[in-house]
């Protein structure tokens, strides 16, 4: 078990730019999540995948933010025109799909829009 | 209102002390409980889950839940320097396999 795994680590972008970040979730969990957290707040749900197929999207999601995951192994978080609102720790997560499987999450990756 | 609450903090203990952290949740079809602790700059790591009434207990830490009260506690005894993190309540509907989580409860433990 390595554990899930995120990169970059750190993503500092100019407003506008579009980011991707990458999520690793650990092998033989089939349920992905992503999540934001700021500082001082707990982690807001973002979406999920059940092996490649995205199962939710949360309401606050823009349209400016997609998943993916392909073949349902590892995924990615496109921001597209980031904006300075979009600072935060972004959190991927994964699990089991049984019933009160728990989340385990990678280390983040911190993005800062400058 | 969110749907799970908890006492922001900070909340401070001497070593050997018992830090007791509260949660409260909305949805009353949540079934599935867990605490994450989370040091500064650093991901949530799973330290408890409870799903029954009553009181688990792992190493220093105990997880106690009521749902009629729609309530989860978090005990650390003998608390530790090293306990000092930011504790994480969250809660899962059933049927639903996401978590919701609250703020989060800042605790010290003063050497």
């Amino acid at each position: 078990d390595t554990g899930v795994s995120q990169n970059p680590r750190h993503k500092i972008t100019k407003r506008g730019q579009n980011v991707t970040f990458r999520c690793d979730p650990i092998s033989e969990h089939n349920r992905l999540y992503w999540y934001r957290q700021t500082l001082g707040q707990g982690p807001e749900f973002l979406t999920y995948f059940q092996n490649e197929a995205q199962l939710e999207k949360s309401r606050l999601l823009s349209d400016r933010f997609s998943a993916e995951r392909p073949k349902g192994s590892f995924s990615t978080l496109e921001i597209q025109r980031t904006e300075q609102g979009d600072s935060a720790m972004y959190l991927c997560a994964s699990s089991l799909s049984q019933t009160n499987s728990p989340l385990h999450f990678g280390n983040g990756t911190r993005l800062t829009v400058t | 209102q969110k749907e799970v609450e908890q006492n922001s903090g900070p909340l401070s203990v001497p070593e050997g002390a018992i830090a007791s952290l509260n949660c409260t949740y909305s949805d009353r079809g949540s079934q599935s409980f867990f605490w994450y602790r989370q040091y500064s700059g650093k991901s949530p790591e799973l330290i408890m889950s409870i799903y029954s009434n009553g009181d688990k207990e792992d190493g220093r830490f105990t997880a106690q839940l009521n749902k009629a009260s729609q309530y989860v506690s978090l005990l650390i005894r003998d608390s530790q320097p090293s306990d000092s993190a930011t504790y994480l309540c969250a809660a899962a509907t059933r049927g639903d396999y996401k978590l919701s989580f609250g703020a989060g409860t800042t605790v010290t433990v003063r050497a």
